[in-house]
């Protein structure tokens, strides 16, 4: 059964450093999704992604967040300069289409020190 | 913005034992989702749905479209439930993004 992939599984990182959150979602999928997790708390949306363009944002994607789908397989979040409060799980979802079920990548565990 | 609503916050109950977990929201929806999320922290999508009821093995789900709320239901519970459950709605206006719940720590003892 085709399943959404995300690396890394940890990654740790120093505060004021980029990091590139890499996941592959479903191949036939349309609509891609950035949540994040922070410990103890429950998941919030980052960013939507359809049609190679952002469709929507939180307040909490500012100009430090950035996606990318460099290739039609990969769909990436970029965290430019990473702060302590930047740490998370972060999955992605892909949905194949309006109103269809999402699907959740294993997350990445983001840990800024 | 929608608000999503959880109850219990934490179960625990005895392996048999038949389990509801309750999600309310505030604003309306075009479909809500069930998910667990087992220790390790990858969410696992369980139901997708929109009206009525749906069941698959010893889950069962059902949403009430007028109340806003929505049950999920786990018969003849086994220790491998355990999970946090998370209840997410996505919106009635057009994006697709989900809402999520604080979630519900379920613990079955054997």
């Amino acid at each position: 059964e085709p399943e959404v992939t995300q690396t890394p599984s940890h990654q740790v990182t120093q505060m004021g450093q980029e990091v590139i959150l890499r996941c592959v979602p479903i191949s036939n999928h349309l609509y891609f999704y950035w949540y994040r997790q922070i410990l103890g708390q429950k998941v919030e949306f980052l960013v939507s992604f359809y049609n190679n363009e952002i469709s929507e944002k939180s307040e909490i994607f500012d100009d430090q967040f950035s996606v990318e789908r460099p290739d039609g397989s990969n769909f990436t979040l970029k965290i430019r300069s990473t702060k302590l409060e930047d740490s998370a799980m972060y999955f992605c979802a892909s949905q194949r289409d309006r109103s269809y079920e999402q699907y959740f990548g294993p997350g990445t565990r983001l840990t800024v020190t | 913005k929608n608000e999503v609503e959880q109850s219990p916050q934490n179960l625990t109950a005895q392996e048999g034992e038949f389990i509801t977990i309750n999600c309310s929201y505030s604003v309306g929806i075009s479909a809500l989702h069930w998910l667990q999320q087992h220790p390790g922290g990858g969410i696992v999508s369980l139901f997708m749905l929109s009206s009525g009821k749906k069941k698959h093995g010893r889950l069962i789900a059902t949403i009430n479209i007028q109340e806003k709320h929505s049950s999920l239901h786990i018969t003849a519970s086994h220790p491998r439930d355990s999970a946090v459950y998370i209840c997410a709605v996505r919106s009635s206006f057009g994006n697709e993004k989900l809402t999520f719940g604080t979630g519900t720590r379920l613990t079955i003892i054997p």
